[in-house]
């Protein structure tokens, strides 16, 4: 069974390093996702992602993200200069697309922990 | 603005006995709903979905989930849970736009005694 992928599982960074968080969404799905959630917090929305650009982003998502799909497979977000608050289990999800019937599927998360 | 809470924080059931975790949601239109569950240290899995039609969904795992839309709800049962079942649940509501963004509560852990 397609599975979203994501490397890797844990990383760990000091403050103020850049973070590059990967995703392999299922391969013919057409919109992709970021979401985090902070321990003992609720999963949160930080961008979507279509036909190669940011279709939707919280005020999470501020200048210090980025989110590129660089080739066919790939999904990352970047975290330009890392700060404590931004350790958090990260979550891509993907989506088939067009109807919005479809669900969204989740990989295993990565854990950042910003020391 | 959509919302979801999830009233209950824990939730501790014996084996054998049934299961409903409360999901109210706050969203403008008929929404998309959703219920998640998280096991410790692993993603989050699709229990069941409601979009339109039937509003008792049936999802997996023998779990099902009925909509009131006057209540604005969305309640998970399982009528008789297994030690399988200890792990977090979480309910969102899906945005019927493009971007179909999901917005989640803030969870419901289940405990299971054996």
């Amino acid at each position: 069974e397609p599975e979203v992928t994501q490397t890797p599982s844990h990383q760990v960074t000091q403050m103020g390093q850049e973070v590059i968080l990967r995703c392999v969404p299922i391969s013919n799905h057409l919109y992709f996702y970021w979401y985090r959630q902070i321990l003992g917090q609720k999963v949160e929305f930080l961008v979507s992602f279509y036909n190669n650009e940011i279709s939707e982003k919280s005020e999470i998502f501020d200048d210090q993200f980025s989110v590129e799909r660089p080739d066919g497979s790939n999904f990352t977000l970047k975290i330009r200069s890392t700060k404590l608050e931004d350790s958090a289990m990260y979550f891509c999800a993907s989506r088939l697309g067009e109807s919005s019937y479809n669900e969204q599927f989740f990989g295993p998360g990565t854990r950042l922990t910003v020391l | 603005a959509q919302s979801v809470t999830q009233p209950d924080i824990h939730i501790t059931v014996s084996e054998g006995a049934s299961l409903e975790l409360r999901c109210n949601y706050s969203y403008g239109a008929t929404p998309y709903l959703f219920w998640y569950v998280q096991s410790p240290g692993q993603g989050l899995q699709l229990l069941l979905k409601y979009f339109s039609g039937d509003t008792l969904v049936q999802g997996i795992k023998g779990f099902e989930a009925e909509f009131k839309r006057s209540q604005s709800s969305f309640n998970l049962r399982k009528p008789s849970v297994h030690w399988s079942d200890a792990a977090e649940y979480f309910c969102a509501v899906g945005a019927r736009a493009a971007g179909n963004k999901l917005t989640f509560g803030g969870g419901t852990r289940v405990l299971v005694k054996p």
